[in-house]
């Protein structure tokens, strides 16, 4: 099955800077990315997604790179703000995460510092 | 914007009791999900719905889980026997298709089991 890892586990920035989170997957059938933002006590949001169809996706202060052939994808989050202090997870799926289920990474805690 | 509801939020029961987690998916998504959280750790599948029928699940999704649609908008998950490794969050979700078609899913914001 698939497996998906994701770096680092706490991430500490300036306000105003960027943050960078990593993951890699397994399953080279693999075709659907989403990002999902977990504040403390709340379930999972999605905040931006893309499949293997394209290399780099942007909204507002936030993208997403892909490289299918190292396997691997980013998320990018441009002039941090104190709401980006969240756990961010990756996830990777075959189909779009219908039926199949999404594999998650395991979580980079983001810290942003005033 | 429409949700994914659960309820309860914090369940708490004993060891060996049986336990019904409820959620109410988005009206008009077919697709219904169960991940569960242990703490600290990463959001994994359990089992995944669709046409009154469980679609996928996985190792975790044991004898002792099982899933139910008893209405148009309800979806349980229920656990027969609890155990202490059974304490966990756990997320409902749904999406509005499945397999081959760009669905996102959207989670609730959980269902809290903790097993005394």
């Amino acid at each position: 099955g698939e497996n998906v890892e994701q770096h680092p586990s706490t991430l500490s920035v300036q306000e105003g800077d960027s943050a960078v989170i990593k993951c890699t997957y397994s399953d080279s059938a693999s075709n659907y990315f989403p990002w999902y933002k977990q504040e403390l006590g709340k379930g999972p949001q999605l905040i931006i997604d893309i499949r293997s169809n394209v290399g780099e996706k942007k909204d507002q202060r936030i993208a997403v790179t892909l490289n299918k052939t190292a396997k691997h994808f980013s998320l990018h989050i441009t002039e941090t703000q104190p709401e980006d202090s969240a756990v961010y997870f990756c996830a990777a799926s075959f189909s779009g995460g219908g039926a199949d289920g999404l594999t998650f990474g395991k979580g980079t805690h983001l810290i942003i510092q005033p | 914007e429409p949700e994914v509801t659960q309820t309860p939020s914090h369940q708490v029961t004993q060891m060996g009791q049986e336990v019904i987690l409820r959620c109410v998916p988005i009206s008009n998504h077919l697709y219904f999900y169960w991940y569960r959280q242990i703490l600290g750790q990463k959001v994994e599948f359990l089992v995944s719905f669709y046409n009154n029928e469980i679609s996928e699940k996985s190792e975790i999704f044991d004898d002792q889980f099982s899933v139910e649609r008893p209405d148009g908008s309800n979806f349980t998950l229920k656990i027969r026997s609890t155990k202490l490794e059974d304490s966990a969050m756990y997320f409902c979700a749904s999406s509005e298709a499945g397999a081959g078609v760009y669905s996102p899913l959207h989670f609730g914001n959980g269902t809290r089991l903790t097993v005394t």
